[in-house]
């Protein structure tokens, strides 16, 4: 059964900073890997989707890395803005089905 | 335009009573889902459909019955609600079933309180 895990459950950073959010997940055997954000009593809006075969994919000032061995992702924000301030979740997908992570709550002070 | 839309967006309703969630999309995919967020935020998968045939059904009360009329439509009826149905629920959509690297997209999620 696969089970997936984010780390940290909370975060607070200064604007400005540079900060890495942690997923990762026990099967290996995935289709693929992908980040979205939820905003408070909103849905949830992709960001990033990465294949099994891929490595990583960027947009903007979001990074995120996907190492399938060790199984573990991580989404990498730079120069965080208060506007970034949100749930991040990270969800893996297997035959069809999407199985997320508790998220990270993120808190960018101005 | 609305690529996933649902209704209502708020629902309360005493216990026993049976409701019904709507969903649908007009991005033209063949997967439709059904996801329960509880109040400690854990999403967490109930149903697939793809081209209205069930696909993945999670360890979910029979209480839960989703149709699917077509493959824009996905709707989920709850029959006799419990105090514990109180969630988020979100329908999700995405182009291919079982295989593919697609983006799943999501509706904006109906709050569900039984009270």
């Amino acid at each position: 059964k696969q089970e997936v895990t984010q780390i940290p459950a909370a975060l607070s950073v200064p604007e400005g900073e540079n900060l890495v959010l942690n997923c990762s997940f026990t099967d290996s055997a995935i289709y693929n890997l992908q980040w979205f954000r939820q905003d408070p009593g909103k849905g949830l809006t992709s960001l990033l989707l990465i294949q099994s075969s891929q490595r990583e994919q960027t947009s903007g000032r979001l990074n995120a890395s996907l190492d399938k061995s060790s199984g573990r992702s991580t989404l990498y924000i730079a120069a965080s803005q208060p506007g970034d301030s949100a749930t991040y979740l990270c969800a893996v997908v297997y035959a069809g089905k999407s199985t997320f992570g508790d998220g990270t709550t993120l808190t960018v002070k101005p | 335009d609305t690529a996933v839309s649902q209704t209502p967006k708020y629902l309360v309703t005493q216990m026993g009573n049976d409701k019904s969630i709507k969903c649908e999309q007009n991005l033209g995919h063949d997967t439709m889902y059904w996801y329960k967020q509880d109040s400690k935020k854990f999403l967490k998968i109930m149903f697939s459909y793809n081209n209205k045939e069930l696909i993945i059904n999670e360890t979910v009360p029979n209480r839960f019955s989703p149709k699917s009329p077509d493959k824009a439509h996905l709707n989920l009826h709850i029959n006799s609600l419990e105090l514990g149905d109180s969630a988020v629920y979100f329908c999700a959509s995405r182009e291919t079933g079982l295989a593919g690297p697609d983006t799943q997209y999501f509706g904006p999620g109906t709050r569900l309180t039984v009270l």
